[in-house]
């Protein structure tokens, strides 16, 4: 299995809801990530995992927060989320450590809030 | 640190044409390099990565890259462009030290393919 998956594939959530959004792999790879793309943008790195912990956040506001219950699956809970929040949500993972090659992307949750 | 520099953020070619897409990288170490593709409302794709060895890398769909450490580039070409190949591209490097590290992207480069 070469493939990072990630559910919902598109999500339309109130600015008072609750959602969380998921990504799986099985390819054995201790690093997890979250990224946001805006429209015409690069990727903007949210969260890194490393081996399950908590590595990486780049001042990412509360109302986003990750949770990597297992080296498998990585979760983005979402709550009182801004329309500018919108965007299209990137799940990736890769290995650790020297010799380490590129990520594997999933293809994406893309989040309207309205 | 490390950075990415795409020139161009519209490249248009005809069917057919020669695909080159520039990418110059900034590292204070040896870098692993990478191009992705996006296709409109997916993921990334990786197309080829540079991490160590042979200075030309054959990538997916036809596609190549030069890593040339003289130049800090890290060129993507394709000999004769397809229609398929319309889509957004994405240089990134990476630190070739340890740990879980992010890949820094480019500004990206749209690819439009004449007929």
């Amino acid at each position: 299995d070469t493939e990072v998956t990630q559910t919902p594939k598109h999500l339309v959530m109130g600015m008072t809801n609750k959602k969380s959004l998921k990504c799986e792999q099985h390819m054995g790879h201790r690093a997890m990530y979250w990224y946001k793309q805006k429209a015409k943008k690069p990727p903007e790195l949210m969260f890194v995992y490393s081996y399950e912990k908590l590595s990486i956040n780049e001042s990412v506001p509360s109302r986003f927060s990750p949770e990597c219950p297992n080296s498998s699956l990585l979760n983005l809970h979402l709550h009182a989320l801004q329309p500018e929040d919108s965007a299209l949500y990137l799940c990736a993972s890769s290995q650790v450590g020297q010799g380490a090659g590129g990520y594997t992307f999933g293809s994406g949750t893309r989040l309207t809030v309205v | 640190a490390q950075s990415v520099t795409q020139l161009g953020s519209h490249v248009s070619v005809s069917e057919g044409a020669l695909v080159l897409l520039r990418c110059n990288y900034s590292s204070s170490v040896p870098p692993y390099l990478f191009w992705y593709v996006q296709y409109p409302n997916q993921g990334l794709q990786l197309l080829l990565k540079y991490t160590t060895g042979a200075t030309l890398v054959k990538g997916i769909n036809g596609f190549e890259a030069e890593f040339k450490k003289s130049e800090t580039s890290f060129h993507l070409t394709k000999p004769s462009a397809h229609m398929s190949d319309a889509a957004e591209y994405f240089c990134a490097v990476r630190l070739s030290s340890g740990s879980a590290r992010q890949l820094t992207f480019g500004s990206g480069t749209q690819l439009t393919v004449l007929p």
